[in-house]
């Protein structure tokens, strides 16, 4: 399965501010996701990274926002822009790889803790 | 909105115990994960189950895709405080534009405790 790091792994940073997370992988992947979450609770789709387009966005979320860059296939960065308290969250990215070399499944990066004082 | 209703939220038992962690939805799914967590980490893969009424086993832990793929279980026999951690059951939607994203449970926290 693809190996996922994420930068930074957590941030304090002051409201207003924005903080960009980096996803990176060893191999090259075709789809890759950014989902947020709070501590102890489930997994939020934010969007889906397209490579050489624009990030598809669920409902609730907006790029002026979370802005989404996909350069190529094994990396993603994901911007949290005027963060507020709100955005105090565990940012997570996923990728599809093959699950025993046959189904399609994803997998998850470490998580970047981020609070927002 | 494809909805997966994941239970129980919390579960708390002594080492030695069984259990099952369940999720169903009213849609239909192309494949089911399971994924276990633990603080500070993210999310690490249990299993992918695609096939209705397909059973796959790791170890002490038994995992069930419903006939019709809308529902799934958990279960773990003879759980150890090593088991515990939050537990979060995925679906995959179908195809067109919802194509390989993923809908996920409430998630279950267990504590297996020695």
């Amino acid at each position: 399965s693809a190996v996922i790091s994420q930068k930074p792994s957590r941030d304090i940073c002051q409201r207003g501010t924005s903080l960009t997370i980096q996803c990176q992988v060893d191999s090259q992947v075709t789809m890759m996701f950014w989902y947020r979450q709070q501590p102890g609770q489930s997994l939020t789709l934010i969007a889906t990274a397209n490579q050489g387009s624009e990030a598809t966005y669920e409902s609730g979320f907006v790029i002026d926002k979370f802005p989404i860059s996909r350069p190529n296939l094994t990396f993603s960065t994901l911007t949290v822009s005027n963060m507020s308290p709100e955005d105090s969250s565990i940012y997570l990215c996923s990728v599809e790889d093959l699950f025993r070399g046959v189904t399609r499944t994803q997998y998850f990066g470490p998580g970047t803790r981020l609070t927002v004082l | 909105t494809q909805l997966l209703e994941q239970s129980p939220q919390f579960l708390s038992i002594q080492e030695g115990e069984n259990l099952t962690v369940y999720c169903n939805s009213s849609s239909v799914f192309s494949s089911l994960q399971w994924y276990r967590q633990e603080p500070g980490e993210g999310p690490v893969l249990l299993v992918t189950v695609v096939t209705g009424g397909e059973v796959k086993k790791l170890k002490r832990l038994t995992f069930q895709f419903g006939d019709a793929r809308k529902d799934s279980s958990l279960h773990i026999t003879a759980a150890q405080p090593g088991d515990t951690g939050l537990y979060l059951c995925a679906g995959a939607r179908a195809g067109g534009t919802s194509y390989g994203k993923l809908t996920f449970g409430q998630g279950t926290i267990l504590t297996v405790h020695p």
